[in-house]
């Protein structure tokens, strides 16, 4: 069955540093994946997507990388802030517009 | 525009008993999604609808779960009876399938459902 991975464990960092969040995903080939910033008490907002065909997308400070070989994309937040802090999740997109989402990774920066 | 919108914002019942959610998608959006979340399971997919008919709802859990959307701009979600494991935060969300549009879905802000 299709699995999806973050880091489960919580990510801290210090303000001005680059973060990097992993998402690994088995059984499923999507055509474009999406992250999604979740706060806490709230829906999640979209972020950023990158399609299969792309290796690499930027906005502002964030980059994602996504290598379909490994089955891999890489979320960056580059000179982080602590308004920063919050749940990231990545999705996975099919037909219809259906995301599956993996479990998200928790970003904590610091001051 | 008001995004996607969400009633009740919190709901506690007892065990045994109806609950309706209630969602209404932003203007113009002809996908719209009903996700299920809780620690323990993240955010599971439930049932998805695009033009008003229900395309995969392999993902509600039980026959105790339905969900419909009789017109383009309000749909529910109803669990009868409801059980406490059902207790968690259920979000609708709805984005615009078609050529040239964006994948994204936009979520409301949820339903807080405790059950007793």
């Amino acid at each position: 069955s299709q699995k999806i991975e973050q880091n489960s464990e919580a990510l801290n960092i210090q303000e001005g540093k680059t973060a990097t969040l992993t998402c690994n995903y088995t059984n499923y080939s999507p055509a474009y994946l999406q992250w999604y910033r979740q706060d806490p008490g709230r829906g999640p907002v979209f972020l950023l997507l990158i399609r299969e065909n792309e290796k690499e997308k930027r906005k502002e400070r964030l980059k994602v990388t996504f290598d379909t070989t490994l089955k891999q994309s890489l979320f960056h937040i580059t000179a982080s802030q602590p308004a920063d802090s919050a749940t990231y999740l990545c999705a996975l997109g099919g037909g219809y517009n259906k995301l599956i989402f993996g479990a998200g990774t928790r970003l904590a920066v610091h001051p | 525009d008001a995004g996607v919108i969400q009633s009740p914002r919190h709901e506690v019942t007892e065990m045994g008993q109806e609950v309706t959610l209630r969602c209404k998608p932003i203007s113009g959006h002809n996908s719209l999604f009903w996700y299920r979340q809780t620690m323990m399971r993240g955010l599971e997919l439930l049932i998805y609808f695009n033009n008003n008919v229900p395309i995969d709802d392999s993902g509600m859990p039980e026959d105790r779960f339905s969900a419909k959307m009789p017109n383009a701009s309000f749909s529910t979600l109803k669990i009868q009876p409801s059980e406490p494991r059902d207790s968690a935060v259920y979000f609708c969300a709805s984005s615009l399938r078609g050529q040239g549009s964006q994948e994204t879905q936009y979520f409301g802000p949820g339903t807080r459902l405790l059950v007793l």
